[in-house]
């Protein structure tokens, strides 16, 4: 079976400071990992995933995200957020060849000016 | 590409009925996953179709099924209505490619009274 955690359910930051949220996942099979986004009222946009390769990905509005096998996480971060980041973030994992996604509990990311 | 569509977007329905939902994934896009999302129990899988065959089930009672047609589209229903289907409802759609991202529609949000 596969879980993920997220320990932070809400992490409150100021305009153009940087934040991390966590996200560590239990699997005994390889995975694909993803952060995806929810804006209030609205489905989940994909924001980043990992699927193989190098282990730090990005997003074309500058979050990044680094794979660390050997810790099972999968953080998020920006060096600098906007007012418009404040939204619901969701870390999800998916075993290859299943299209099951098992999620995190969310972390709502507050930022204020 | 237009992205997946769900109808409709909210619905009021009262215990003991029934209640259909629609989603349209994207264009070329074979495989229909489901998800309901609660503040309690936070985002659960609920199945996948592909090519008409339900591939992979959560664990939810048999009031909850679904469908897939020919061209894609899924349907799922909710038989006997309670309280706690009170929901939003997530259908995401993906190519059936390596890394099998799934990208989400805007969601059913049903309210149960």
């Amino acid at each position: 079976a596969q879980s993920v955690t997220q320990l932070d359910s809400q992490v409150p930051v100021f305009e153009e400071a940087p934040v991390e949220l966590r996200c560590n996942y239990s699997s005994s099979v390889s995975v694909y990992l993803f952060w995806y986004v929810q804006y209030p009222n609205q489905g989940l946009q994909l924001l980043l995933k990992y699927l193989s390769g190098s282990t730090l990905v990005e997003s074309i509005n500058g979050f990044e995200a680094e794979f660390n096998k050997s810790q099972t996480s999968f953080h998020l971060r920006k060096p600098s957020v906007h007012i418009s980041d404040t939204a619901e973030y969701f870390c999800a994992v998916k075993s290859t060849g299943f299209q099951k996604l098992v999620f995190g509990t969310g972390t709502r990311l507050l930022v204020s000016p | 590409k237009a992205g997946v569509t769900q109808t409709p977007r909210y619905l009021i329905k009262t215990r003991g009925q029934q209640v259909t939902l629609s989603c349209s994934p994207i264009s070329g896009h074979r495989s229909v996953s489901w998800y309901q999302q609660t503040p309690g129990q936070g985002l659960q899988f609920l199945f996948e179709y592909f090519s008409e065959t339900q591939r992979n089930k959560g664990n939810f009672p048999g009031r909850f099924s679904g469908r897939q047609f020919s061209n894609s589209r899924s349907e799922m229903n909710v038989s006997t209505l309670e309280l706690g289907d009170s929901a939003l409802y997530l259908c995401a759609s993906s190519a059936v490619v390596a890394g099998e991202t799934q990208y989400f529609g805007p969601g059913t949000r049903l309210l149960v009274l």
